[in-house]
């Protein structure tokens, strides 16, 4: 049982790069979030699924995009990196009739 | 959701017993409160989850006064491997509110020998 994984673990771009976080869970959860953490901040979240086939908006989803691809899998996807998304990404899965949250080990990006 | 007030950092020394309190003066009928806690380079780890009165578990207690609008995570006889940031999230289970959860700054514990 891996519970979240996420790759890449590690990522430098280029301002106006693109490039896709994957993330994927094997605990049958229904939902899955994406978070992100600057230094020294506590997490916000950038989107979530609730459930398969549905995605909404979190605080900070400017500049993001998000595929629920199935029950495992949701990815995030930033189409025109910048450097204010320097940070780490962790994704996150839940039971949908408590809150208990399972992240992954994050994803550490830098846009130069 | 309900807006949520903790410490920014707090100190304590190993062997110690540690309340964290968190304000939620707007919780509503149907809000759970929630903790978790983060090592460096981790994500966050759920501790506990109660509604009112008391919650324990093997890691934490949790006291939650009648009126709800605070709430205390109490760490007994700490060691060096507790120091870590503890979020309390306050919110509906996530069944009726699509499981959104907002992670506020956190209190910053630091243990010490």
């Amino acid at each position: 049982n891996a519970g979240v994984t996420q790759t890449p673990k590690f990522q430098v771009l280029k301002t106006g790069q693109s490039m896709t976080l994957q993330c994927a869970q094997d605990m049958n959860h229904n939902s899955m979030y994406w978070y992100r953490q600057d230094p020294g901040m506590g997490l916000r979240l950038i989107y979530y699924s609730a459930s398969e086939g549905t995605t909404d908006k979190g605080e900070v989803p400017n500049g993001y995009n998000v595929s629920r691809l199935n029950k495992r899998e949701f990815s995030l996807r930033l189409e025109s990196a910048a450097p204010s998304q320097t940070s780490v990404y962790f994704c996150a899965s839940m039971v949908s009739s408590y809150n208990e949250q399972f992240f992954g080990p994050g994803t550490r990006l830098t846009v130069l | 959701l309900a807006k949520t007030t903790q410490p920014i950092s707090m100190d304590s020394y190993e062997g110690q017993e540690v309340n964290i309190t968190c304000s939620h003066n707007n919780i509503a009928t149907n809000d759970y409160i929630t903790w978790y806690q983060q090592f460096p380079s981790q994500g966050p780890r759920f501790i506990i989850q109660g509604y009112k009165t008391k919650v324990t578990n093997e890691v934490a207690s949790l006291f939650i006064p009648a009126d709800r609008k605070s709430s205390t995570l109490s760490l007994p006889r700490v060691s060096l491997s507790d120091t870590a940031v503890y979020y309390c999230l306050v919110g509906d289970i996530p069944y009726n509110q699509g499981g959104k959860l907002i992670f506020g700054q956190g209190t910053e514990l630091s243990v010490k020998p």
